[in-house]
């Protein structure tokens, strides 16, 4: 299967910008492989930010957006928040199989 | 609105069976496609399997490939994980999840002598 690479960790600072990125073993990051971006926060169950790349939920804060950028998934932040601070885990199709992404941590300090 | 609960987990020893199970409500359970999803302590989410909407195609992770086996009752609105011969790295937190928009509180399952 596929391996998904993600940033194991960056930091950004209160209010700044950050973007996340998630690669494929296979190739560029299409939108057929329907990118998801999904959060989870210390102790909570997972919740999805983003789906079909740039999807939004009525949850999904407006500083979060998701794109396609350079061969790659791209999940940026502006204007981080300290509520912000969590795990960050990309999640793409493979023709039936799916594979998630190591994740990334992201500190707001 | 959408809600999945899990139930099922527990503690099981190693090479024996255990079989999940996800309550959906607030949507119509019979048009999607469900996931499971697990996570090991301290470590990442790592995808499953998943089923289609009417149950005619399913796919696996390589990991759990000709030992789990995922289903549906979609008369119940319920989705299920068959786990045989269980391995002590299969602990982990099972949640089941409509990923688009939706994952349950998950159920933990110990596997240890």
């Amino acid at each position: 299967q596929a391996v998904v690479t993600q940033e194991p960790s960056l930091t950004v600072s209160p209010g700044g910008t950050v973007t996340l990125t998630c690669g494929s073993s296979t190739g560029p990051v299409t939108s057929g492989q329907y990118p998801y971006w999904i959060q989870q926060r210390p102790g909570q169950a997972p919740r999805t930010l983003i789906y079909d790349t740039n999807n939004k939920h009525s949850w999904t804060p407006a500083r979060f957006s998701g794109s396609l950028l350079g061969g790659k998934a791209a999940l940026t932040l502006s204007g981080a928040q300290p509520e912000d601070e969590a795990e960050y885990y990309c999640l793409f199709s493979y023709s039936g199989d799916w594979v998630f992404g190591g994740g990334t941590k992201l500190t707001v300090l | 609105q959408v809600q999945l609960v899990e139930s099922g987990g527990g503690v099981v020893q190693p090479g024996r069976s255990l079989r999940l199970s996800c309550a959906a409500s607030g949507f119509t359970f019979s048009y999607y496609t469900m996931h499971w999803v697990r996570q090991a302590p301290g470590k990442g989410l790592e995808w499953v399997a998943i089923i289609s909407f009417d149950g005619s195609k399913k796919y696996y992770a390589d990991s759990v490939k000709g030992r789990f086996t995922i289903s549906r009752d979609n008369s119940q609105n319920t989705l299920y994980l068959q786990m045989n011969s269980l391995r002590a790295e299969d602990t982990a937190v099972y949640y089941c999840a409509r990923v688009d928009i939706a994952w349950g509180q998950g159920t933990l399952v110990t596997v240890s002598s």
